[in-house]
């Protein structure tokens, strides 16, 4: 059965920093687009960042600089290292996997984890 | 920048009747590039359709998708107590990439 768990949200204050980790089963995430998708009540859904098999990134306008994302193969593992984060990076992180397309860093996401909630305050 | 606006905000229907959600694009979505997601209360989305009209593995064909450009359409048939839920459009067929709708509540009282 494929899955994806999210673990490593927590309190952080303003300019922190945090890692989140999305452990994958059932299938590899290598060889997958593999994204974070966070949520909010007062912006929604919000996509952040991806890893293609490949190893190339993308991320969101929003975060580009701040947040990096990458993978441990041996562990099946995908990371989102969160930096100089704000009181608007508080939400709900989801990670998943991805179905990309020809177009430029455009997806659609076919598997969800449960989320790590993230909350940015002093 | 595309914006995608969902509508109704909020709808309240009985069970057997049919659900009509509506995703409209403020810029045309190229290659029908439309995703539909379902959200219940305390649970990650789901999706259930993508490329306008595919349903995803697993959907009843009670689910159905349809529209181009920039109008898009959820049917949902035969409305069943468990339906009830968010419904989210997402574009990935626009710039930028990858944006969701603000959703529609669905009831089934």
């Amino acid at each position: 059965e494929l899955q994806v768990v999210e673990t490593g949200g927590g309190l952080v204050q303003p300019g922190g920093s945090l890692r989140l980790s999305c452990a994958a089963s059932g299938f590899t995430v290598s060889t997958n687009y593999m994204t974070w998708v966070r949520q909010t009540p007062g912006k929604g859904l919000e996509w952040v960042s991806a890893l293609h098999g490949d190893g190339t990134t993308y991320h969101a306008d929003l975060v580009r600089g701040r947040f990096t994302i990458s993978r441990d193969n041996a562990k099946n593992t995908l990371y989102l290292q969160l930096n100089d984060l704000t009181i608007d990076d508080t939400a709900l992180y989801y990670c998943a996997r991805a179905r990309g397309t020809w177009r430029h860093a455009s997806y659609y996401f076919d598997s969800w984890g449960q989320g790590t909630l993230v909350t940015v305050s002093s | 920048e595309v914006v995608l606006t969902q509508s109704p905000g909020s709808l309240s229907l009985s069970p057997g009747e049919r659900a009509t959600l509506s995703c409209r694009a403020s810029q045309s979505v190229s290659s029908g590039y439309l995703a539909w997601y379902q959200q219940k209360p305390g649970q990650a989305p789901r999706l259930l359709i993508y490329g306008t009209s595919t349903r995803a593995s697993g959907i009843p064909d009670r689910f159905s998708g349809s529209g181009s450009v920039t109008a898009f359409t959820l049917t949902i048939s035969r409305l069943e107590p468990e339906d009830s839920a968010v419904y989210y459009c997402q574009q990935y067929g626009s710039s930028p990439p990858n944006t969701f709708g603000q959703g529609t509540k669905l009831e089934i009282k």
